[in-house]
């Protein structure tokens, strides 16, 4: 139980193109997402937490223009990179959370690894 | 604001030996704690988590971690690694349904 799907695993576009990447909760209902961001050798960074239905909470330095979340259903999250440019490669990772569980753990996705030539 | 701290940025190991990786946090009330492990190109899997209770949590895998207050400190043992135990190891203290990650650990085990 408790999986969490990414799509796609991994995608390389051209400079100045859009991108989105979609994070499933496959078997619960996820109230919260989460959408992380992780440089080579480095740890993850959330970069916004999305409730469904509302407007996506995002953190202080991430550009809510240019990475763009939409949580429209208890089962899906998408980030939507637009405009993407080289610096924005990065491995993107979603989570999910019931808000059930103490601490309101999180299920992670598997990642996706974006490459922007 | 809550943190947390891996000291140990590469350990290396031999296959059949044991471990412990060290996790020290930093929040002002009862945290929840967590170590993930993560292979290359991949998510993160869950191994154990403390949220009350025994301070002792068990985890998959065979490892375990001990939650101590005193010393804020949450480390995760294994007894003996296995080559496949080779991985990045991160622990995590959540609060306010945010996660905060260390920096993590990268464990090499040699033969």
């Amino acid at each position: 139980g408790a999986v969490v799907s990414q799509h796609p695993s991994r995608v390389i576009c051209k400079s100045g193109t859009s991108v989105k990447i979609e994070c499933r909760s496959l078997d619960f209902q996820a109230t919260t997402m989460f959408w992380y961001r992780q440089f080579p050798k480095q740890s993850l960074m959330l970069m916004a937490t999305s409730n469904e239905g509302s407007k996506a909470t995002y953190e202080q330095g991430v550009e809510k223009d240019k990475f763009l979340i939409n949580h429209a259903s208890l089962t899906l999250s998408t980030l939507t990179v637009t405009s993407a440019h080289p610096e924005d490669s990065s491995f993107y990772i979603c989570s999910a959370s019931t808000g059930l569980t103490g601490g309101n753990e999180q299920f992670f996705g598997p990642g996706t690894r974006l490459t922007v030539l | 604001a809550q943190s947390v701290t891996q000291p140990d940025i590469h350990i290396t190991v031999s296959e059949g030996a044991s471990l412990e990786l060290r996790c020290n946090y930093s929040y002002g009330a009862t945290p929840y704690l967590f170590w993930y492990v993560q292979s290359p190109g991949q998510g993160l899997q869950l191994l154990l988590k403390y949220f009350s209770g025994d301070t002792l949590v068990q985890g998959i895998k065979g490892f375990e971690a001990e939650f101590k207050r005193s010393q804020s400190s949450f480390n995760l043992r294994k007894p003996s690694v296995h080559w496949s135990d080779a991985a990045e190891y991160f622990c995590a203290v959540a609060a306010n349904e945010k996660l905060t990650f260390g920096t993590g650990t990268r464990l090499t085990i040699i033969p």
